[in-house]
């Protein structure tokens, strides 16, 4: 079976800084993998995803992922936070016929 | 495209009482997908359509959960009789296609409180 772990269940900076929220999958063949953004009261939004096309992907809003076999890994950044971009992240993979695993989720918050 | 729509966006019910949700999947979708979300298990896969037929339904927890899709604009998601612990939101979700890669669209949920 395919999964993803994601690592924090809460992330904290500053307005400004670096954001980078940990992604790892297990999966027994190459992965499709996706990350969403869920604002308060709102449903789940694409941010990225990857399909083999390119390793690094670049998504809306500034974020960027890239996929990395050799670390099982897709970790999501984006270089200068704001304070849109508190949220709550999820990190899924394509575990079959159109069966999305997520992660648990991280909730970014930003401080001015 | 408006996008996925459902309603109602917040329910409050009675235990025991039957719950309908309501879901308008984007147009020329042909992938519905119904999940719930807690803080205990997280964004878990109810059922998913293809064609307005179930595909798969394995992630339904009881026979108190039905879902149908009468026609190819249309779900229903629905509690009967509800619990306590079915207190969730509900999404519903489309996709064009079935592949792999495509990405699905959420709605904006259905919070239920069931008391």
């Amino acid at each position: 079976a395919q999964s993803v772990t994601q690592l924090g269940s809460h992330v904290s900076v500053s307005e400004g800084a670096l954001v980078l929220l940990r992604c790892n999958y297990s999966s027994s063949v190459p992965p499709y993998l996706f990350w969403y953004v869920q604002y308060p009261n709102q449903g789940l939004q694409l941010l990225l995803k990857y399909t083999s096309a390119a390793t690094l992907v670049k998504g809306i809003n500034g974020f960027e992922a890239e996929f990395k076999k050799s670390e099982t890994s897709f970790h999501l950044t984006k270089p200068s936070a704001h304070m849109s971009d508190a949220a709550e992240y999820f990190c899924a993979v394509s575990s079959g016929f159109q069966k999305l695993v997520f992660g648990t989720g991280t909730r970014l918050l930003v401080s001015p | 495209d408006a996008g996925v729509i459902q309603s109602p966006r917040h329910e409050v019910t009675e235990m025991g009482q039957e719950v309908t949700l309501r879901c308008k999947p984007i147009s020329g979708h042909d992938y519905l997908f119904w999940y719930r979300q807690t803080m205990m298990r997280g964004l878990e896969l109810l059922i998913y359509f293809n064609n307005n037929v179930p595909i798969d339904d394995s992630g339904m927890p009881e026979d108190r959960f039905s879902a149908k899709m009468p026609n190819a604009s249309f779900s229903t998601l629905k509690i009967q009789p509800s619990e306590p612990r079915d207190s969730a939101v509900y999404f519903c979700a489309s996709s064009f296609d079935g592949a792999l890669q495509e990405t699905q669209y959420f709605g904006p949920g259905t919070r239920l409180l069931v008391l």
